[in-house]
């Protein structure tokens, strides 16, 4: 079936703009994850979804940064007023209810110039 | 002190050897244990996960752990060029969906013909 998808995969925003960068789930996963990923590192999480409801958003680095999942599907990361350390590549991952290994999608890159 | 620790290489070894990658982590009550392979430019892909003191075994790859040292390897057999990526370990507190991953750096590895 098909995976984890994400939109744009590429982003290029000028400082002070806000973006808004989609992921959609696998099918039928209620678990969700945004985590971010600068060159050469690991990934780190920063906030997690069960069904619509955040649960976890202890990894945000300011207030900036806003997650949503209304109807516990499609959820949206919306950083506004980007600076240029927010350059990184954004990935959305899923876990079903049963087990907890995570899905990742494609990611999207987000160059702040 | 980071949580999850790898050594980031790279790691160079010959075709049809063993690769053998390392991860120490901090917390004592980690429960599931993750390796993840990425490409360059791609996203992470789940190659194997381990719960259980021990070894498990999939195809070419093994996981082994040792929860009383803090410690998770992964052993790749029958090295191909094709394997050469990042090898991420990743650490999840529990074993029920809905808990963040903690990666480590990754470690390189380049197998060559």
């Amino acid at each position: 079936g098909a995976g984890v998808s994400q939109s744009p995969r590429y982003k290029v925003a000028k400082r002070g703009q806000d973006v808004a960068l989609r992921c959609d789930p696998i099918s039928g996963h209620v678990s969700l994850f945004w985590y971010q990923q600068a060159l050469g590192q690991g990934p780190e999480f920063l906030t997690y979804f069960q069904n619509e409801a955040q649960l976890d958003k202890s990894g945000l680095p300011s207030d900036r940064f806003f997650a949503e999942r209304p109807e516990g599907s499609v959820s949206t990361l919306k950083i506004q007023r980007t600076q240029q350390e927010d350059s990184a590549v954004y990935l959305c991952a899923s876990s079903p209810r049963e087990y907890n290994e995570q899905f990742f999608g494609p990611g999207t890159r987000l160059t702040v110039l | 002190q980071k949580e999850v620790e790898q050594n980031s290489g790279p790691l160079s070894v010959p075709e049809g050897a063993i690769a053998s990658l390392n991860c120490t982590y901090s917390d004592r009550g980690s429960q599931s244990f993750f390796w993840y392979r990425q490409y360059s430019g791609k996203s992470p892909e789940l190659i194997m996960f381990i719960y259980s003191n021990g070894d498990k075994e999939d195809g070419r790859f093994t996981a082994q752990l040792n929860k009383a040292s803090q410690y998770v390897s992964l052993l790749i057999r029958d090295s191909q060029p094709s394997d050469s990526a990042t090898y991420l370990c990743a650490v999840n507190p529990g074993y029920n969906a809905g808990n963040m991953l903690t990666f480590g750096g990754g470690t390189r590895l380049m197998v060559k013909p």
